[in-house]
């Protein structure tokens, strides 16, 4: 069964530093997504990307991340200056033809990101 | 997206079946119930999705009350590998969102 892919599983950056988190949605998908998980609390958020652009985002998301599809496979959240609270595990998603209600979003296990 | 309330955790024994209930009182005639799941150390998994009729698929029922205020997921036979934190999820078709809020789930423990 096809499957989303995040690399790396581990990240460890020192404060103020950028940083990239890679995905790999399933191919034939056309919505992506991230979403985060501080340790101990609900899934949230960040970001939906349809046709090249963002199509939602919440207010997590501020000036200091953005999102990329550099290619015709990655997809790609980077954030600037890293704090200390960006420590999270970072889940990307991605959804079939169309990004209805109906279509679920299949996730990947993740990328562990801590800020030292 | 309307709230949902799921118990915080439960217990079942292994290859019992486990009912997993989901209040959602102020539901719209246009959402839809979801169910994710989440096992340790991964990523949400898509379980199941319904409207109105009881849903069955390769990994679980979805059976939805008729005044549709409620929800109960059912696996009809838990194993090991069902331990995991399962969330009902309420998505609304007429919202223009397509994000998933994913609220604090019921925590399955499943005895060998």
């Amino acid at each position: 069964e096809p499957e989303v892919t995040q690399t790396p599983s581990h990240q460890v950056t020192q404060m103020g530093q950028e940083v990239i988190l890679r995905c790999v949605p399933i191919s034939n998908h056309l919505y992506f997504y991230w979403y985060r998980q501080i340790l101990g609390q609900k899934v949230e958020f960040l970001v939906s990307f349809y046709n090249n652009e963002i199509s939602e985002k919440s207010e997590i998301f501020d000036d200091q991340f953005s999102v990329e599809r550099p290619d015709g496979s990655n997809f790609t959240l980077k954030i600037r200056s890293t704090k200390l609270e960006d420590s999270a595990m970072y889940f990307c998603a991605s959804s079939e033809t169309e990004a209805t209600y109906n279509q679920p979003q299949h996730f990947g296990d993740g990328t562990r990101l801590s800020i030292l | 997206d309307a709230k949902t309330t799921q118990p915080n955790s439960m217990e079942s024994n292994e290859e019992e079946p486990v009912h997993l209930p989901c209040n959602h009182s102020t539901i719209s005639g246009t959402d839809y119930i979801h169910w994710y799941r989440q096992l340790p150390s991964q990523g949400p998994e898509y379980v199941i999705h319904g409207l109105t009729s009881n849903v069955n698929n390769r990994m679980a029922s979805l059976a939805i009350a008729e005044d549709r205020k409620s929800s109960t997921l059912i696996l009809h036979r838990a194993t090991l590998r069902d331990a995991a934190v399962y969330y009902c999820i309420l998505r609304d078709t007429g919202a223009g969102s397509y994000q998933l809020t994913f609220g604090k789930g019921t925590k399955l423990s499943v005895i060998p």
